[in-house]
Order: C-alpha cells, then sequence, then structure tokens
C-alpha cells in the first residue's frame, strides 16, 4: 500500500516571498502521478500542479513549481510571489493508474496562511 | 454540467437516522469517487465507479455505509443509522474513463447530533 506523509501541519509566510511544503511517500510502484491540490475554505479541492513519475523534468504551472526527486520518493511544492488568495490547506497525494480505478492517496496536509 | 455538484452543502442528522447524499459529476465522466475527510484529516477514499458498477468498494468502513450510481452518472451514497464518528465532509470526485485527473464537488459536510 501507498503512503504519503507531510510533515508540516502548518506554514505561514509573508506576502510576495517563497514558501517550499514538503510531502513524501512510499512505494513499490515504478509507474505513477503526484498531485498538489488545494482547498480553500469553499471545500473544493482544486489542482495546483500534477507530475508524471517517468518525467524527469519538474512540473511547473505559472508561480508554483515543484522539486520531485524520485529516488528519495520526496515531492516539494514551491510557491513563488505568494499572494492572500494562496491561503488555504494544501494537499500532496499519490496515484498509481489502474484499469479497476485510480484513487487517489493524500497525506494529511498543510495549513498555508499567507500574511499581508 | 460545468463541475460536479454535491448536495445538500450541509447536513444535520441526529444520530440514528439514515441519510443520503448526492453527487451529480461532470458530463461524460464515467468514473466517480466517494471520499470522506474527517476534521483535521486527510481525505479518505470510500468508493470507486466506473458507469454504474463499483469494482472497488474496500473504503466503505462499514455495512451501514452503501452507494449506488444510476444511468452512469448521478451517485448516492447512503450513511444509515448514523453515529457521531460520521461526522465529517464528504467529497465527490469525477474523471474521464482513464483519466488522470480527478475533479471534485465542493462536498456535503455531515453533522451527527
Amino acid at each position: 500500500a501507498q503512503t504519503v506523509t507531510q510533515s508540516q501541519p502548518e506554514m505561514s509566510v509573508q506576502e510576495a516571498e517563497t514558501v517550499t511544503l514538503s510531502c513524501t511517500y512510499d512505494t513499490s510502484e515504478n509507474n505513477y502521478y503526484l498531485f498538489w491540490y488545494k482547498q480553500p475554505p469553499s471545500r473544493q479541492m482544486i489542482l495546483v500542479i500534477r507530475q508524471e513519475a517517468y518525467k524527469q523534468q519538474n512540473a511547473t504551472e505559472n508561480r508554483f513549481s515543484v522539486n520531485f526527486q524520485k529516488a528519495a520518493k520526496s515531492f516539494s511544492l514551491k510557491i513563488s510571489d505568494s499572494q492572500l488568495g494562496d491561503t488555504a490547506m494544501y494537499f500532496c497525494a499519490f496515484m498509481k493508474p489502474e484499469t479497476s480505478g485510480s484513487r487517489l492517496t493524500f497525506g494529511e496536509g498543510t495549513q498555508l496562511t499567507v500574511n499581508p | 454540467g460545468a463541475g460536479v455538484s454535491q448536495s445538500p452543502s450541509n447536513k444535520v442528522t441526529e444520530k440514528g437516522k439514515d441519510v443520503e447524499l448526492r453527487c451529480d459529476p461532470i458530463s461524460g465522466h464515467t468514473a466517480l469517487y466517494w471520499y470522506r475527510q474527517s476534521l483535521g484529516q486527510g481525505l479518505e477514499f470510500l468508493i470507486y465507479f466506473q458507469g454504474n458498477s463499483a469494482p472497488d468498494k474496500s473504503g466503505l468502513p462499514s455495512d451501514r455505509f452503501s452507494a449506488e450510481r444510476t444511468g452512469g452518472s448521478v451517485s448516492t451514497l447512503t450513511i444509515q443509522r448514523t453515529q457521531q464518528e460520521d461526522s465529517a465532509v464528504y467529497l465527490c470526485a469525477s474523471s474521464l474513463p482513464v483519466g488522470v485527473v480527478a475533479f471534485f464537488g465542493q462536498g456535503t459536510r455531515l453533522t451527527v447530533v
């Protein structure tokens, strides 16, 4: 079974600064996907970024980028130029594509607060 | 619809009552998932549908929990004889048949008093 660990329950950052959220996972699989989801107070989970394990290049989406270290099983999220709207709970998630359903395994989450 | 729709948004029920939670996935998304998020916790998988069949029910916590999907679209999660530990946010997600990305609804917050 896969496990995902987020060791930082809470983090805070000043507006416009950079913050990095940590995530480690454990799996024996070679083909999988990793995700960061954001959950604002509205409760809706919003996809921030995804990474395919077979790709060596780190994914980037505007101000969001990841540092994917496959051998170390580490998948951190860097948010640059933090904005007040980035305040939310962030979840790291693992997925192994299967024909019988590609369910997500989530970490415990990191509550990020961006301060003005 | 444009997104995954869940109803009700909030539900307060008395211990021992039955509740039904509804999920309307994105049109064309044949894969549908239910997750539970307890207070301060991550999300735990409950059940997966592909079309109307549920090949993976391994996350359902007890036989008080059941789910069905009709017409390959709307799904209903039913909790019988609710207990206080059932209080949580229940999230639904859908994806394309072999889709990698799951799109979530806003969830139903269930409170059992």
